[in-house]
């Protein structure tokens, strides 16, 4: 079965640090690989994306993941945190295969918490 | 360029009301449309998907339904609802190559 985990429930940086959130993957195959954020009661925005390629990422914000396939991980990065990075971030996996029907796996979310 | 709506944004209902939650999207055609629900602030559960008008998948049993009635629109409904049907509701849109999905705004609802 397909499973996503991030085993920190949250992420504590203090600002200009860089930061790191991990995620971790079980899926037959290559997969789609997604970081979102979510803002208090906000919709979630999509970050990036993993299809193919280089295994190094880069989205939005300053944002960037690398993929690796041995560990079967996707890091979300940032080189130096700001205070406004503050927010929930889900890690996101789907099989390439498949289409609507297989579904989007979320992971349980990792609160970032950047002090000033 | 593509937006998704929802309404209302926040909703607070008493316990064996009924519910509608409606969610548009504009700019695509023929898009993939979710619904999900996110309790305690954290964990998302797909609820339903749909591929097509008229064409609705469930993801878990539940007193919560989904219709879809033109192409663009995705409708989240109960007749009854109970105090465990609390949560952010969102919507979700795709097309087919993507891989991922465009949220919306999402929907508060407190069940009282």
């Amino acid at each position: 079965a397909q499973s996503v985990a991030q085993p920190e429930d949250q992420v504590n940086v203090a600002e200009g640090n860089p930061l790191t959130v991990k995620c971790t993957y079980s899926v037959s195959g290559n997969p789609y690989l997604f970081w979102y954020v979510q803002y208090p009661n906000r919709g979630l925005q999509f970050l990036l994306k993993y299809i193919t390629g280089d295994n190094l990422v880069k989205g939005s914000y300053g944002f960037e993941a690398e993929f690796n396939k041995s560990q079967t991980s996707f890091h979300l990065k940032k080189p130096s945190a700001l205070v406004s990075d503050s927010a929930l971030y889900f890690c996101a996996v789907r099989d390439r295969h498949g289409g609507a029907t297989n579904k989007l796996i979320f992971g349980t979310g990792t609160l970032l918490a950047v002090q000033p | 360029s593509q937006t998704i709506h929802q309404w209302p944004a926040t909703l607070v209902q008493p316990v064996g009301s009924p519910l509608s939650l409606e969610c548009t999207v504009e700019g695509t055609s023929n898009p993939n449309l979710y619904w999900y629900r996110q309790a305690a602030g954290r964990g998302l559960q797909l609820l339903f998907y749909s591929v097509g008008i008229g064409q609705i998948s469930s993801e878990v049993p539940q007193n919560l339904s989904a219709s879809r009635p033109q192409d663009r629109q995705f409708i989240l409904s109960s007749k009854k609802l109970l105090l465990s049907d609390s949560g952010f509701y969102l919507c979700a849109w795709s097309v087919e190559g993507a891989g991922f999905e465009y949220f919306g705004p999402g929907t508060r609802l407190t069940v009282t």
